[in-house]
């Protein structure tokens, strides 16, 4: 149980092009969904904090139009990078939690996006 | 505001050894959960153990365990008979205790753990 899948695992794209990742929760509904940086042998940096039907709380220094959040359903929640530029190449990683808090309050993680911008 | 410290940036130990990763923390609260993630190079963030703040009894799962010393706010990870497929990184987490669903991780910079054969 509690698996949460990311698609695509790996994308390369050209400057100036948008890029949308989807996370979505398998097997349970997630109310919140958190979206995660990760540059190369570094820890987890949040971006941005999702919720069904509303706006997304995003962190200091994120460009929130630059990275659009759409929580659409208790199931999926997407990130688009608009006008990737190589600087935001990097592992972006979702995360889930059960509404129903059924692993208290833990986190499930998808298996990440690496985005390259040519 | 909450922290969390892993003083180990790189551990080594040969197979079938005891390892143990440090964490220390820093809070004011004093209901709140702690978790130890693994991350191997797959990239796939994997839950080890999570410990609540308000239990005693220190957190078990199979090889994995941890000392709790919540007066010291300390929360280290001992693993057991280490197995090539420890080999990983390992990251330290704190959460607020409560039901509002956006309370965030506040991670550590982890620790890189290689397990020799």
């Amino acid at each position: 149980g509690a698996v949460v899948s990311q698609h695509p695992s790996r994308v390369i794209c050209k400057s100036g092009t948008s890029v949308k990742i989807e996370c979505r929760s398998l097997d349970f509904q997630a109310t919140t969904m958190f979206w995660y940086r990760q540059f190369p042998k570094q820890s987890l940096m949040l971006m941005a904090t999702s919720n069904e039907g509303s706006k997304a709380t995003y962190e200091q220094g994120v460009e929130k139009d630059k990275f659009l959040i759409n929580h659409a359903s208790l199931t999926l929640s997407t990130l688009t990078v608009t006008s990737a530029h190589p600087e935001d190449s990097s592992f972006y990683i979702c995360s889930a939690r059960d509404s129903l808090f059924r692993g208290g309050e833990t986190q499930y993680f998808g298996p990440g996006t690496r985005l390259l911008v040519l | 505001a909450q922290t969390v410290t892993q003083s180990q940036p790189e551990m080594s130990v040969q197979e079938a050894e005891t390892v143990t990763l440090s964490c220390t923390y820093d809070t004011s609260e004093n209901n709140y959960y702690l978790f130890w993630y693994k991350q191997p190079p797959s990239r796939q963030m994997i839950l080890v153990i999570r410990q609540e703040a308000y239990k005693q009894q220190n957190a078990t799962e199979n090889r994995f365990s941890v000392n709790f010393q919540k007066a010291a706010k300390s929360f280290s990870l001992k693993i057991s008979d280490s197995q090539l497929g420890d080999t990983a990184m390992y990251f330290c987490a704190f959460m607020k205790h409560g039901m509002d669903s956006n309370y965030q991780l506040i991670w550590g910079a982890g620790t890189k753990l290689i397990i020799k054969p």
